[in-house]
């Protein structure tokens, strides 16, 4: 079967950094995708990794790490409207390329 | 920018009626998927189009889902007859040709089934 795990909930402050981790078993791994969800919002995407190491994005950064099946979300200089939900996606052969979602890491960030 | 734009945004409905949602994917994306989210879940494909074609269905309850994207471009996902454990938000997402790891999702469904 295919599985992700990350963490349900984390809270940090303004300014501070953060790690969401995500470890994964999938079948034919391709890469690991980051998508961020806003109460009510729809899911958009932040980085994907499909080599071994970290991707930087502004604020945000990703890592993976294949042979150890984790992977990681950073947050930097945190802001109150990265207050979301967090989640990392899986991205296999199997038979047609589909995208297996974590059940999400909820994010909160207080003053 | 452009945008999936998902009808209705919000639906309530009787248990046993028929309901339908409609998906207009960003222009040029050959791929497009239909999510059920359910609160404080991620999203679970219940079935992925290339083109006209479906090539992942293996999550839809195909008693009572049916889904079509009958030109290649815009999808209806239909329920008939709805059940209470239907109640969830209904996502659609495009992405281009061998790049299901970069989805642009439509701003969902939010369905209700009373």
């Amino acid at each position: 079967g295919q599985s992700l795990e990350q963490p349900s909930e984390v809270t940090a402050v303004e300014g501070a950094i953060v790690q969401i981790n995500c470890t994964y078993q999938t079948s034919g791994f391709y890469g690991l995708s980051w998508y961020q969800q806003h109460d009510g919002g729809a899911p958009t995407f932040l980085s994907y990794n499909a080599l071994d190491g970290l991707e930087e994005t502004g604020r945000f950064s990703s890592f993976l790490s294949r042979s150890d099946s984790y992977g990681y979300l950073l947050l930097q200089e945190l802001q109150m409207k990265d207050s979301a939900s967090y989640f990392c996606a899986a991205w296999g052969s199997s038979n047609t390329g589909k995208l297996i979602f974590g059940q999400g890491t909820t994010l909160q960030v207080k003053p | 920018e452009a945008e999936v734009a998902q009808s209705p945004r919000y639906k309530i409905t009787e248990k046993s009626q028929a309901v339908a949602f409609w998906c207009d994917p960003i222009s040029g994306h050959a791929t497009l998927y239909w999510y059920r989210q359910i609160l404080g879940q991620g999203p679970e494909l219940l079935v992925q189009f290339q083109d006209e074609s479906v090539v992942d269905d293996s999550q839809l309850p195909k008693d009572r889902f049916s889904a079509e994207r009958l030109k290649g471009v815009d999808s209806t996902l239909k329920i008939q007859p709805a059940e209470l454990g239907d109640s969830a938000m209904y996502l659609c997402a495009s992405s281009l040709a061998g790049q299901s790891y970069e989805q642009y999702f439509g701003p969902g469904t939010r369905l209700t089934v009373t």
